[in-house]
């Protein structure tokens, strides 16, 4: 079976810096997506990882251990419109790229 | 804008009817992924369609089925419709199926069953 496990709420004050963690469990491995999801709003991508690491996209970065089964999403400068549902996903079978989500994480900031 | 289109946008069926939902995929892209969103979840994969042929599926019984054309569009046909059926579907495609290619969401359609 597969899991991902993800706080389900995280609030912070806008400018702020926030990490949303995510930790896996699944029987194959071949990477870590971050989507951010805007209320009624369809998922974008945000970040891949496949390999161990730190991945930097203006102001979010996303960082793997694959040893630890573990990753993250980092969101600095955070703005009102970061506001959002956070997903970490896996690609859990080769031949196919169809991704394994977690629950999510909903991100609001405060002024 | 991700260039993946989906139709309907809205649908509201009863118990035991049939649905037909509809994909068009961004431009050079050849693969479609279909996924079912419960309120407050995450999406959960249903299969995949790469050069009109099933490349995976996750845990959902035969009354889902698919097809991808020759143009990569695609379509998810949910018969003898469930309550808990009601969920927002979201196609996405990509280049290809390797691991590191994006999938790219379309706005999805929100399905309601009575």
């Amino acid at each position: 079976g597969q899991s991902l496990e993800q706080p389900s709420e995280v609030t912070a004050v806008e400018g702020a810096i926030v990490q949303i963690n995510c930790t896996y469990q699944t029987s194959g491995f071949y990477g870590l997506s971050w989507y951010q999801q805007h209320d009624g709003g369809a998922p974008t991508f945000l970040s891949y990882n496949a390999l161990d690491g730190l991945e930097e996209t203006g102001r979010f970065s996303s960082f793997l251990s694959r040893s630890d089964s573990y990753g993250y999403l980092l969101l600095q400068e955070l703005q009102m419109k970061d506001s959002a549902s956070y997903f970490c996903a896996v690609r859990a079978q080769t031949g196919a790229n169809n991704l394994f989500f977690g629950t999510g994480t909903r991100l609001t900031v405060i002024p | 804008e991700t260039g993946v289109t989906q139709s309907p946008t809205h649908l509201i069926k009863t118990r035991g009817q049939q649905v037909t939902l509809r994909c068009s995929s961004q431009s050079g892209h050849n693969t479609v992924s279909w996924y079912q969103q419960a309120l407050g979840q995450g999406p959960q994969f249903i299969f995949q369609y790469y050069r009109e042929e099933e490349n995976g599926r996750g845990n959902f019984p035969p009354r889902f089925s698919g097809l991808q054309f020759p143009n990569y569009s695609s379509e998810l046909n949910v018969n003898a419709l469930e309550l808990d059926d009601s969920a927002l579907y979201l196609c996405a495609s990509s280049r290809n199926t390797g691991g590191g290619e994006t999938q790219y969401f379309g706005p999805g359609t929100r399905l309601l069953v009575l």
